[in-house]
Parts: structure tokens; sequence; C-alpha cells
């Protein structure tokens, strides 16, 4: 079964500061997607990777995959309090069947 | 276009019960993913169901059942209801199996006591 990790688990930041959210998969996969959820809501769809070396970039998220470390970056720029948020990555199966990371809870401090 | 809908919002049922959550697709989408959610965790592959098949299963037990009807909507059922059953479940339509976006509905919030 396809495994994703992320780190942090949580991450509590300051107003305007930077950060960089890390999401590890154990097999091969070409794509990637990064997903917002507010509590006690459904997923936001933020960002799709499809090919190695994609970046991507929204606002003050940019996201970005590396397909031969099997690794996904999601890059907080100038961090504000609307940020605060969970944020998940998943990873897509040849069955285009999701896997989930446990989830970034992302708490911006004024 | 609408979008994915999901009923009931909420439901509490007790241990040992059984449970069906609903889910409509996005109008023209033909395959259908179900996602169980515990609290602090990332959503969880149950099982997928394409063209009214099963097209792929999570490590989910096999009191947790489902259908797919003509019209591409979407039954997730739940026999004999365990404390830990309690979760949010998210179902995602795409336009076919081989399709890359997802869309999920808004979740069934399931509480077991």
């Amino acid at each position: 079964e396809l495994k994703v990790e992320q780190n942090p688990l949580f991450l509590s930041m300051q107003e305007g500061k930077n950060y960089t959210i890390y999401c590890n998969y154990s097999t091969t996969s070409d794509r990637l997607y990064w997903y917002r959820q507010d509590p006690g809501k459904s997923l936001e769809s933020l960002f799709v990777l499809l090919s190695n070396g994609a970046v991507k970039q929204e606002g003050r998220l940019m996201a970005s995959l590396d397909t031969k470390a099997r690794l996904s970056t999601l890059h907080i720029t100038a961090a504000v309090h609307d940020l605060s948020a969970t944020y998940f990555c998943a990873v897509a199966n040849t069955g285009n069947q999701f896997y989930f990371g446990t989830g970034t809870s992302l708490t911006v401090i004024p | 276009e609408t979008g994915v809908t999901q009923s009931p919002t909420h439901l509490i049922k007790t241990r040992g019960q059984q449970v069906t959550l609903r889910c409509s697709s996005q109008s023209g989408h033909n395959t259908v993913s179900w996602y169980q959610q515990a609290l602090g965790q990332g959503p969880q592959f149950i099982f997928q169901y394409y063209r009214e098949e099963e097209n792929g299963r999570g490590n989910f037990p096999p009191r947790f059942s489902g259908l797919q009807f003509p019209n591409y909507s979407s039954e997730l059922n739940v026999n004999a209801l365990e404390l830990d059953d309690s979760a949010l479940y998210l179902c995602a339509s795409s336009l076919d199996a081989s399709n890359y976006e997802q869309y999920f509905g808004p979740g069934t919030r399931l509480t077991v006591t």
C-alpha cells in the first residue's frame, strides 16, 4: 500500500514568516495533490502536480514535485492569518485511488 | 453543472446498527471514491466504483460495502457499527477512472455511540 508522510504535523507561524511543509511518499507516482481543509469542512483543492519538476503557485502558496526523490513541498511565503488550516498532500496510484498524508495543522499567529 | 452532494450531513447511530450514506456525483462523472476521515487524521481510501462495478478497495473490512447506480449516484453501507467508525465520510467523483481530477463532496459526519 502506498504510504504518504507529511511533516511537520503541527506548525505555528508568525505572520509574515516563510515556511515549508514536506510530503514524502513510498512508491512511484507522477500525480501529487495538495488540499486545504478548514475545521469541520471538506477538502479544497489547491494544486495538482502531474510531472517531475512541476511547480505551481497561487498567492502565498507554492508547490513543487520531485518524483525521483518522491518528495513534494508546499512553501508558504509571508504567512497571513487566513492561511490557518490543515493541509494535506495526496498521491494517486495507477488506479486513480488517492492516498493522503496525515496532514499539517497550520496556525498563523498575528 | 452541479457539484458533488452528500446526505445526510450528520447522523448519530448506536454501536451494532447499520448505516447508509449517499453521494450524488458531479454531472457526467462515472467514477466515485469513498474515504473515511477520522478526527485528526488524513482521509483513508475505502473503495472506488466505476460504472457500477467496484474498481479497487482499501484496507477496510467487508462490513463496509458500496453500490453505484446507473445514474452514477452511490451509497456507502456500514454494518455492525463500531465506535471507531465515527468519522467524516467523504465521497469524490471523477469524469472516469483514469481522469486525474477528483471532486470532493461536503462529507457526512457519522457519530457512533
